[in-house]
């Protein structure tokens, strides 16, 4: 089954503690992102990848590092959490048309807590 | 500044009833505007997609209207039912490659 898959999909943490989310598709997409929510704000872009070792910054990219070494796999890593990055976080991927995302297929989610 | 602006934020109708969501949108160059139907928890999902050069697309009940000239768009629902209940999210694509833009969506809610 073609799919976004995240892990965690809930996670409790402490403020500074080093957390890693990790986000996998089998669907061979070149393109992957991620967002967060928050209520009010709706999604907001933080890094994406269009391909093996090329990411870039979104719109809130700030406390957060991502890497692409494989083309299945986009994890986001937070070296220190802080309690403003309190959200839910979405994995999504894309084939590339015309150099840039074609439909995205959004993974489940993690809702992130940090105390 | 790249902006994109739904409206209304929220919305309320009966079950059967038709309902229009606007987009619009400040991000230039346009690539293209992309509608994203968004359940409580869940990831989004895509309904369609305008490009510059497309002015009506449709995907059963849903249609979409795009006028790049005045940079707005607009998604029609027609005949709702219950589980059309949902946010629905505007996304532009502009000319910096992986840039995309969301707007902050509108939540329909539908009434038996």
């Amino acid at each position: 089954e073609a799919q976004v898959t995240q892990n965690p999909r809930y996670l409790i943490t402490v403020t500074g503690k080093k957390l890693t989310v990790t986000c996998s598709q089998n669907m061979n997409h070149e393109y992957m992102s991620w967002y967060r929510q928050d209520p009010g704000l709706g999604l907001r872009q933080i890094y994406y990848s269009m391909n093996v070792e090329v990411t870039d910054k979104g719109d809130v990219p700030e406390g957060y590092k991502v890497s692409r070494k494989e083309k299945r796999n986009f994890p986001l890593i937070l070296e220190s959490p802080s309690p403003n990055q309190t959200s839910l976080y979405f994995c999504a991927s894309s084939f590339l048309l015309a150099g840039g995302p074609f439909e995205q297929f959004f993974g489940p989610g993690t809702r992130l807590t940090v105390l | 500044k790249n902006q994109v602006e739904q409206s209304p934020q929220s919305l309320i109708i009966l079950e059967g009833k038709n309902c229009t969501l606007q987009c619009n949108y400040t991000v230039s160059p346009f690539s293209n505007l992309r509608w994203y139907k968004q359940d409580t928890g869940r990831g989004p999902v895509s309904l369609t997609i305008m490009t510059f050069s497309e002015n009506t697309k449709s995907n059963g009940r849903y249609t979409a209207t795009l006028d790049a000239d005045t940079k707005q768009s607009s998604l029609h629902i027609t005949a709702s039912q219950l589980s059309d209940s949902a946010s629905y999210i505007c996304v532009v694509r502009g000319s910096t490659l992986g840039r995309l833009y969301f707007g902050r969506g509108t939540q329909l809610t539908v009434w038996p």
